[in-house]
């Protein structure tokens, strides 16, 4: 299986400022077909479901902020905030789907400073 | 508008069974691949097994792995997790999720709200 971490656990980052988020899979989740890493970043807010923000680790999902941006290939990845906003406060998960099972990392905690 | 709805959650003792079910409208339930994934209490997502589109193959996490199975209604844009052997470290939120898997494509990219599962004497 492989394995996802993220770092840090938990970050605190004042209103306006930029956020940096990231993520390591035990080996290479890229998918030769198109040469695009399968790896994904999720939003889950309190007693929310997740929802999608990014895939094939940079592609932004319709209809999110432009403040969003995914980052990385092969088995590092980042997750930019660049301005961060009262409402993006909530718990952020990475996924590998290049196998199975398409596991999650432990998740980040975004506070405001 | 894509909807997922889960139901068959519940307080259920240790050793017993459950069956969730996850109503899907909106899209061509039929194309895609559906997870479902839990959440303990205060806890990360956790995958728990998804079905192909046509329901021909499954797979599920190991601490599952012949307790709990996954199958689908395709007419009935439904997909159900049985769920057997039932003990506290099952208890969890738990979520099916869709996602189109043609070409790797195995993101979630819909979730449903969710159904909580509570295992206790």
């Amino acid at each position: 299986d492989i394995v996802m971490t993220q770092s840090p656990d938990s970050l605190a980052v004042s209103l306006g400022e930029r956020a940096t988020l990231n993520c390591k899979s035990s080996q290479s989740v890229l998918y030769t077909s198109n040469n695009k890493s399968s790896l994904a970043w999720y939003q889950q807010k309190p007693g929310q479901p997740p929802k999608l923000l990014v895939y094939w680790a940079s592609t932004r999902e319709s209809g999110v902020p432009d403040r969003f941006s995914g980052s990385g290939s092969g088995t590092d990845f980042t997750l930019t905030i660049s301005s961060l906003q009262a409402e993006d406060v909530a718990v952020y998960y990475c996924q590998q789907y290049y196998s199975i099972p398409p596991d999650f990392g432990q998740g980040t905690r975004l506070e405001i400073k | 508008e894509v909807q997922l709805v889960e139901s068959g959650g519940g307080l259920i003792q240790p050793g017993g069974s459950l069956r969730l079910s996850c109503a899907a409208s909106g899209f061509n339930f039929s194309n895609y691949w559906m997870h479902w994934v839990r959440q303990s209490p205060g806890k990360g997502l956790v995958w728990v097994s998804h079905i192909l589109s046509d329901g021909t193959n499954a797979t599920y996490a190991d601490f599952v792995k012949g307790r709990f199975t996954i199958s689908r209604d395709n007419a009935k844009n439904t997909v159900y997790l049985q769920m057997n052997s039932l003990s506290a470290e099952d208890t969890a939120v738990y979520y099916c999720a869709r996602a189109l898997a043609d070409y790797g494509e195995n993101y979630f990219d819909d979730w449903g709200q969710g159904t909580l599962v509570t295992v206790s004497s």
